[in-house]
């Protein structure tokens, strides 16, 4: 079984600095994806970035990139420039790629309650 | 263009009642999940769906709890004889479940509290 870990439970960033979100995950599996959701106090779940591990080129998406090291089993999520509505909880997920029958479930971590301060 | 919605959005009952929650997935998405999320915790698998099938209840915490999509698209979760550890937030997930992997899109949640 997969098992994904988020260490900080809590952080905070000044607006308009950069600030990372650390995860990490335990797998025996080769081809995997790892995602970053984000959970606004509206309680959506908002895809941010995901990232192939085939692929060594870490992915970005605008103002979010990540640092994935896959012989450490960690994918941490930068976001820079900070902005008020970035202010949510994050997750992080697992997900093998099992095919349409056997379906592609998530693995999430127990998430990161980031406050970005004016 | 509507997204995936879910009824109720909340839902109080009392110890012992059975509730039905329901998710109406992306026009055209195969693929449908439930997920469970209790508070100050990350969403957890419990159901799957491709089409029709259900493919995998491993995530079904116990007899209680069982799922349907007859038709391939909408899809209820019932929980019978509700217990108060079953307060959560109930997620459904679709996404178009065609090949490679595609994005799941999160419907808003139904929280079911029991008193």
């Amino acid at each position: 079984a997969q098992t994904v870990t988020q260490s900080q439970p809590e952080m905070s960033v000044q607006e308009a600095e950069t600030v990372t979100l650390s995860c990490t995950y335990d797998t025996s599996e080769n081809n995997y994806y790892l995602f970053w959701y984000k959970q606004p106090p509206s309680r959506q779940m908002i895809l941010v970035i995901r990232q192939e591990a085939y692929k060594q080129q870490n992915a970005t998406e605008n103002r979010f990139s990540v640092n994935f090291q896959k012989a450490a089993k960690s994918f941490s999520l930068k976001i820079s420039d900070s902005q008020l509505g970035d202010t949510a909880m994050y997750f992080c997920a697992f997900m093998t790629h099992r095919g349409n029958n056997a379906g592609n479930m998530l693995t999430f971590g127990g998430g990161t309650r980031l406050m970005v301060k004016p | 263009g509507a997204g995936v919605s879910q009824s109720p959005r909340y839902k109080v009952t009392k110890r012992g009642q059975d509730v039905a929650l329901r998710c109406d997935p992306i026009s055209g998405h195969v693929s449908l999940y439930w997920y469970r999320q209790a508070l100050g915790q990350g969403p957890e698998f419990l159901t799957y769906f491709n089409y029709e099938a259900q493919q995998d209840k491993s995530g079904l915490p116990n007899d209680r709890f069982s799922a349907e999509r007859p038709e391939g698209s909408i899809s209820t979760l019932t929980i019978q004889r509700t217990e108060q550890r079953d307060s959560a937030m109930y997620r459904c997930a679709s996404s178009l479940g065609r090949t490679g992997v595609n994005e799941q899109f999160f419907g808003p949640g139904t929280r079911l509290t029991v008193l």
